[in-house]
């Protein structure tokens, strides 16, 4: 079975721009969660999706936002990036929401902001 | 709110060495604690998921405990080696979906 899969790997924008990133979860799972990855604050819970519906927020700014597709895929924006934005971002997914099911990583995007 | 720290930061050890990481975290309310393992600029890897009531969990050289009236998980590796050389994260989940992860324990394994 194939394991979650994140487009695209690696990603410089620039200062002021938007920027999408996709995650395709494991094959039958129906939650997807975002988490940010940086040196200083570690890792850090964006938001959850489930059946198309956010179920969780993290403590960011409105110029984060997510979404799900039916399919499970989802994806995530940042619009107007900030030089503190670059972080690798890491896309997780599990069978069902809340705490039973395991939560499986992909590899992650690594956005620059420069 | 809930704060999950590891102790130490980082670790050296020799190769075929038993060693154990630890996972402390400030509220016993969680449904469910998750060691996981990550490489240099790469995604996490799951080790072991723990259940709130269950006291621990073996994969392999691997054994966690977890102690929710204290507050505490242990991840205990054995007979160590230098591919184990990682990140070591613990993470919980207060039944939201959301994991809240310790800053992790960076081991270095020599040969």
């Amino acid at each position: 079975k194939a394991g979650v899969t994140q487009t695209p790997r690696y990603l410089i924008k620039t200062r002021g721009q938007q920027v999408t990133l996709s995650c395709s979860p494991i094959s039958g799972h129906r939650s997807v969660s975002w988490y940010q990855q940086t040196p200083g604050q570690g890792l850090q819970f964006l938001f959850e999706y489930f059946s198309e519906t956010q179920r969780n927020k993290g403590n960011f700014p409105g110029r984060f936002s997510g979404r799900q597709f039916s399919n499970s895929r989802s994806e995530m924006n940042v619009s107007t990036l900030e030089l503190g934005d670059s972080a690798l971002y890491l896309c997780a997914s599990s069978l069902d929401p809340g705490g039973i099911y395991e939560q499986y990583f992909g590899p992650g995007t690594r956005l620059t902001v420069t | 709110k809930q704060e999950v720290t590891q102790i130490p930061a980082a670790l050296s050890v020799p190769e075929g060495e038993n060693l154990v990481l630890n996972c402390s975290f400030t509220d016993s309310a969680i449904y469910n604690l998750q060691w996981f393992r990550q490489d240099p600029g790469k995604g996490l890897t799951s080790l072991l998921l723990i259940q709130s009531s269950q006291r621990e969990q073996t994969s392999g050289r691997l054994n966690a405990s977890l102690d929710k009236s204290s507050g505490r998980s242990t991840l205990y590796i054995a007979a160590s080696q230098p591919g184990d050389s990682a990140t070591y994260l613990c993470a919980v989940d207060g039944n939201t979906g959301k994991l809240i992860f310790g800053q992790g324990t960076t081991l270095q394994v020599k040969p």
